[in-house]
């Protein structure tokens, strides 16, 4: 099946500086969504990008569906931005939703 | 904004015990979905529903696994007789069409098996 890696596996910012995250993934997809995971464990769904450049706010996304990889971009960074960040594929063919095994972030004041 | 809904929040059960875990998707999507995360690994998908039947499952949803849509809006996730190593979070997810649509996820079900 599908496989996605995600990098780096843990990050450790100071508030106010800039990261990005990046996914790999191993197969053509039909849908790419980035998740952040709260402390209290839910999944927020951030973006729904299979292909192209999405924004909200101080967060972007964008995915190379022809190079296979995303990237998320979280600029100012915040406490709160705090938790682990997880990228999800679906590949074509009818397949399940494959998670990466995240991102772990640490903003510090 | 609609959102997915899941009850209880935590359950906590005796090895052997039957749980069910509840889930309410938003009301006009079609194609339903369980994961579960064991503390401190990835999301793993169990299983896709539409049209009241099961359209894929893992390895991981055994026998001991069910699932059901009782009713018009309550979708949910049955493990006949629980082992420790069925302790996670359990989330719902739901998607208006199966492909090139966002999976909205629930708040999850923390299960702890004794």
């Amino acid at each position: 099946g599908i496989q996605v890696e995600q990098s780096p596996p843990d990050l450790i910012l100071q508030e106010g500086a800039n990261s990005t995250l990046r996914c790999n993934f191993s197969d053509s997809v039909n849908n790419l969504q980035w998740f952040h995971q709260n402390p209290w464990g839910q999944l927020i769904n951030l973006f729904y990008i299979p292909s192209g450049t999405k924004q909200n706010g101080r967060l972007s996304a964008t995915t190379v569906a022809t190079e296979r990889y995303s990237l998320l971009y979280i600029s100012s960074s915040q406490t709160t931005d705090s938790g682990v960040y997880f990228c999800a594929v679906e590949g074509t063919g009818n397949t399940p939703l494959v998670f990466g095994k995240g991102t772990r972030l640490s903003v510090i004041a | 904004e609609p959102e997915v809904t899941q009850t209880p929040s935590h359950q906590v059960t005796q090895m052997g015990q039957e749980v069910i875990l509840r889930c309410v998707p938003i009301s006009n999507h079609l194609y339903f979905y369980w994961y579960r995360q064991i503390l401190g690994q990835k999301v793993e998908f169990l299983v896709s529903f539409y049209n009241n039947e099961i359209s894929e499952k893992s390895e991981i949803f055994d026998d001991q696994f069910s699932v059901e849509r009782p009713d018009g809006s309550n979708f949910t996730l049955k493990i006949r007789s629980t082992k420790l190593e069925d302790s996670a979070m359990y989330f719902c997810a739901s998607s208006e069409v199966r492909v090139i649509e966002t999976q909205y996820f629930g708040p999850g079900t923390r299960l702890l098996v004794l």
